[in-house]
């Protein structure tokens, strides 16, 4: 399996600009979780999707951040405008859970940066 | 409102040396607590935790769970300069008919030779 794929590696926008990561799960694991990580606040869950489905997007910081997940091998995190503050590792995980899978697969990540 | 905290924020060993990291928690409904190791980019899996006083163990690497005193502490022996990495711990809990995993802000270990 090649694991969670997470694209791209690496994003250098301008503020104000749309930034969209994608993310392909591994095949079968139903649940989905896009994360942000910063020196500052560490690993932050900003939502997660259960059979493609959102289900809690708590995390999320404001209206300039959107999710989708189409279907079970592909989910999209949008910012919209972007701002340097949004500047970011941002992981991707899927698991598999209810059958002793409670454990998180990341995917690399991508390493946003907002100029 | 649910949180993890880890203790030591950073810790820097010689080769050889015992460490012990420690997690304490605050989840609504407990499910079970992980462990995650971090060298440049992915958390990658270490252990799982449901039970109390069960040990699990991996190698040079242990963890144990009290539930009642809501803490898990992660071990390793004879450390090498590859156990040099951010140590993640995480709780998954359910409320409100979620279940989230919620990250402490991990321990940074530096294991020099």
């Amino acid at each position: 399996d090649a694991g969670v794929i997470q694209s791209p590696r690496h994003e250098v926008t301008e503020m104000g600009q749309e930034v969209t990561l994608r993310c392909k799960p591994i095949s079968g694991h139903d649940y989905l979780f896009w994360y942000r990580q910063t020196m500052m606040r560490g690993l932050e869950l900003l939502i997660y999707f259960n059979n493609n489905v959102p289900i809690d997007d708590s995390g999320m910081p404001e209206d300039r951040f959107s999710a989708k997940m189409p279907n079970a091998s592909f989910s999209t995190l949008k910012i919209q405008p972007s701002e340097p503050r949004d500047s970011a590792v941002y992981f991707c995980a899927s698991s598999l859970i209810g059958q002793g899978g409670e454990k998180l697969f990341f995917g690399s990540g991508t390493q946003l940066s907002v100029l | 409102e649910d949180k993890v905290v880890q203790s030591p924020l950073s810790l820097v060993v010689h080769e050889g040396d015992t460490v012990t990291l420690n997690c304490s928690y605050e989840v609504t409904n407990f499910r079970s607590l992980l462990w995650y190791k971090q060298e440049k980019k992915a958390p990658t899996f270490l252990f799982m935790l449901t039970s109390s006083g069960i040990e699990k163990k991996s190698g040079r690497l242990s963890s144990i769970l009290d539930k009642k005193e809501l803490f898990s502490i992660l071990n390793i022996t004879a450390t090498q300069t590859g156990d040099s990495a951010v140590y993640l711990c995480a709780v998954r809990g359910e409320a409100y008919n979620t279940d989230k995993l919620i990250f402490g802000t991990g321990t940074r270990l530096q294991v020099f030779p």
